[in-house]
């Protein structure tokens, strides 16, 4: 079983809603990761997480909160969103960090906000 | 920092035919160099991992080379089929994160 699987599927929000994506993986991945998607560009790097915690932040503006409560689920908590912030939302998982194995990615989820 | 660039961006090819796709990547100091296929709307799917000891990796009617020293890496498709229709990005690692280079978008035409 390869599978990461993010939750909802599709979200949309208004500017000063609240709400979370959800991913979850059940291979023993201990890194986990939170990548960005504008429409036809590449995935963009925001969070890794190395045994539930943060190991890499890219920058990323403070209405993004990541949360890895354990090592099977990853979550992004956001808030006060800006319409540009609508993109795809992929989380992805890997054995551990510095390791080079398989990064496998999730199906995403697309986030509208309004 | 890691620039990645993938060539031709689009490519449009009748069934059946071999072809190459290339990329290429500015920092040698990588871990590993892994090829996805994303379908429009969805999530990557993992194809190839090449670690950077190695030269080449195969799967099926693919496979991907890695020349480290000159940060370049092929992915070939043989026999191409319409089901290859996709996006096709190149990641190199540094071992914490993949850098994506900007995709082949890959049309086979039956």
């Amino acid at each position: 079983d390869t599978e990461v699987t993010q939750t909802p599927k599709h979200l949309v929000m208004g500017m000063t809603n609240k709400k979370s994506l959800k991913c979850e993986q059940h291979m023993g991945h201990r890194a986990m990761y939170w990548y960005k998607q504008k429409a036809k560009k590449p995935p963009e790097l925001m969070f890794v997480y190395s045994y539930e915690k943060l190991s890499i932040n890219e920058s990323v503006p403070s209405r993004f909160s990541p949360e890895c409560p354990n090592s099977s689920l990853l979550n992004l908590h956001l808030h006060a969103l800006q319409p540009e912030d609508s993109a795809l939302y992929l989380c992805a998982s890997s054995l551990r960090l510095d390791s080079g194995n398989t990064i496998y990615f999730g199906e995403g989820s697309w986030l509208t906000v309004v | 920092k890691q620039e990645v660039t993938q060539i031709p961006a689009a490519l449009s090819v009748p069934e059946g035919e071999n072809l190459v796709l290339n990329c290429s990547f500015t920092d040698s100091a990588i871990y590993n160099l892994q090829w996805f296929r994303q379908d429009p709307g969805k999530g990557l799917t993992s194809l190839l991992l090449i670690q950077s000891s190695q030269r080449e990796q195969t799967s099926g009617r693919l496979n991907a080379s890695l020349d480290k020293s000159s940060g370049r890496s092929t992915l070939y498709i043989a026999a191409s089929q319409p089901g290859d229709s996709a996006t096709y990005l190149c990641a190199p690692g540094d071992g914490n994160k993949l850098v994506f280079g900007a995709g082949t978008i890959l049309r086979v035409k039956s």
